[in-house]
């Protein structure tokens, strides 16, 4: 089955300091990729997508490469503020031949705080 | 822009009790995922329709059950309460025009079941 890993422990970094949050799956067919944010109390946020391999997903400063050979796909920020403190999830859509309506599968999620 | 609604925001049941959550997605979506998030845990899927029909079914406990309607808002119903049933539960939407490459959430219905 389709399934998503995502660097375990929260991170804690202080403001303008590069971010990365790993994440790699395993998928049966050809899996569009996302990044979603969800802040305190909050639904979740699409961050940014990438449907095919080497596409690069990229929104609010925060780029991801969609890696087919590595199977990753991860975030990265080159300067965090204050106000990126959230959860972030990496998720996973497979239609797996036009047989799946595009359900997520998502990792754990990391949670991000930044510190003035 | 219009987005993905969820009635209620919060609910408080007593174990054995019963709970409908609705969900009104974005005009013109076709297709209604549900999802549910224990604490500290990542969404979890459940059940999803395209255009009112059962598009495709996850780890949804036989007590509850769901439908989408005409106008295409969808409820939960949930059933026989227990109390590992508290938790977030999101619905979110998408098109067929947008090939369900993204999915847009609603700010879910937070159930605490006592």
């Amino acid at each position: 089955g389709n399934s998503v890993t995502q660097m375990e422990g929260p991170v804690t970094l202080s403001e303008e300091a590069f971010l990365t949050i790993n994440c790699t799956y395993t998928a049966t067919g050809y899996p569009s990729l996302f990044w979603y944010v969800q802040y305190p109390g909050e639904g979740l946020q699409l961050l940014l997508k990438a449907t095919k391999a080497d596409d690069k997903g990229s929104n609010k400063g925060f780029e991801a490469t969609y890696r087919k050979e590595t199977t990753s796909f991860h975030l990265e920020k080159g300067s965090v503020q204050v106000s990126d403190s959230a959860v972030y999830f990496c998720a996973l859509s497979d239609l797996a031949g036009g047989t799946s309506y595009g359900k997520l599968t998502f990792g754990q999620g990391t949670i991000l705080t930044v510190h003035p | 822009a219009a987005g993905v609604i969820q009635s209620p925001r919060h609910l408080i049941k007593e174990k054995r009790e019963t709970a409908t959550l609705k969900c009104y997605p974005i005009p013109r979506h076709d297709t209604v995922y549900w999802y549910q998030q224990g604490p500290g845990q990542d969404p979890q899927f459940l059940i999803s329709f395209y255009e009112k029909m059962q598009s495709d079914k996850g780890s949804i406990p036989d007590r509850f059950s769901a439908q989408q309607f005409s106008d295409y808002h969808s409820e939960l119903n949930m059933s026989s309460l227990e109390l590992g049933d508290s938790a977030l539960y999101f619905c979110a939407s998408s098109s067929l025009a947008g090939g369900y490459y993204e999915q847009y959430f609603g700010p879910g219905t937070r159930l605490t079941v006592t």
